[in-house]
């Protein structure tokens, strides 16, 4: 099930620069999508979400950019800090329903190095 | 902040027998779903729940698997008879609506022998 891709499956930035994570999907049907920062031994924790009527949703350092003619979509964290270190996963839903059926890519393992 | 919290962490079994995870929603949320991760794969969705009854369910979630909300505070996953492909993290996930982001438990590892 290739959905949603990420194919970085590696990232390593140095502390305070830019971090660019990057997401494709082919499911024309998905109209929301989140961003997920996974630690060993812990589950996913929501970072942000963004709908797909809008192209840009920002919190905090983390801004996510879609853009729905490309089928794509970046989460950038600015400064990156070595406490970013994790696996990043998007992750997509159909029918503006981030509850039913999330379909997850397969991460960016992000390092951080001070 | 709440969280959703799942036990046991760990839990090993004979192929063949019948295993329960268990899951402690956060208490105001009305969603509630289970997630798997076999290594190296994506984490896939299992199934959402909702109003006591089963919202969605993806073709993983065949007859050997069920989900209770047994009270007002658990919800659990049942697999009738383990196989050794069911090895995998198990995640309980819940949101507060329909339109709402899902907050993941800690997960509980499954090993199948």
């Amino acid at each position: 099930d290739q959905q949603v891709k990420q194919n970085s499956p590696s990232l390593s930035v140095q502390e305070g620069r830019i971090s660019i994570l990057n997401c494709d999907y082919t499911n024309s049907m998905f109209d929301y999508f989140l961003w997920y920062k996974k630690y060993p031994a812990e589950g996913p924790t929501f970072l942000i979400s963004i709908s797909s009527i809008k192209d840009k949703n920002e919190d905090g350092r983390f801004t996510v950019f879609l853009n729905k003619s490309a089928k794509h979509l970046s989460l950038h964290i600015v400064p990156s800090q070595p406490g970013d270190s994790a696996v990043y996963f998007c992750a997509a839903s159909g029918r503006g329903n981030a509850g039913n059926m999330l379909t997850f890519g397969g991460g960016t393992r992000l390092m951080v190095k001070p | 902040e709440p969280e959703v919290t799942q036990t046991p962490s760990h839990q090993v079994t004979q192929m063949g027998q019948e295993v329960i995870l268990r899951c402690v929603p956060i208490s105001n949320h009305l969603y509630f779903y289970w997630y798997r991760q076999i290594l190296g794969q994506k984490v896939e969705f299992l199934v959402s729940f909702y109003n006591n009854e089963i919202s969605e369910k993806s073709e993983i979630f065949d007859d050997q698997f069920s989900v209770e909300r047994p009270d007002g505070s658990n919800f659990t996953l049942k697999i009738r008879s383990t196989k050794l492909e069911d090895s995998a993290m198990y995640f309980c996930a819940s949101s507060l609506g329909v339109v709402s982001p899902l907050h993941f438990g800690n997960g509980t590892r499954l090993t199948v022998t």
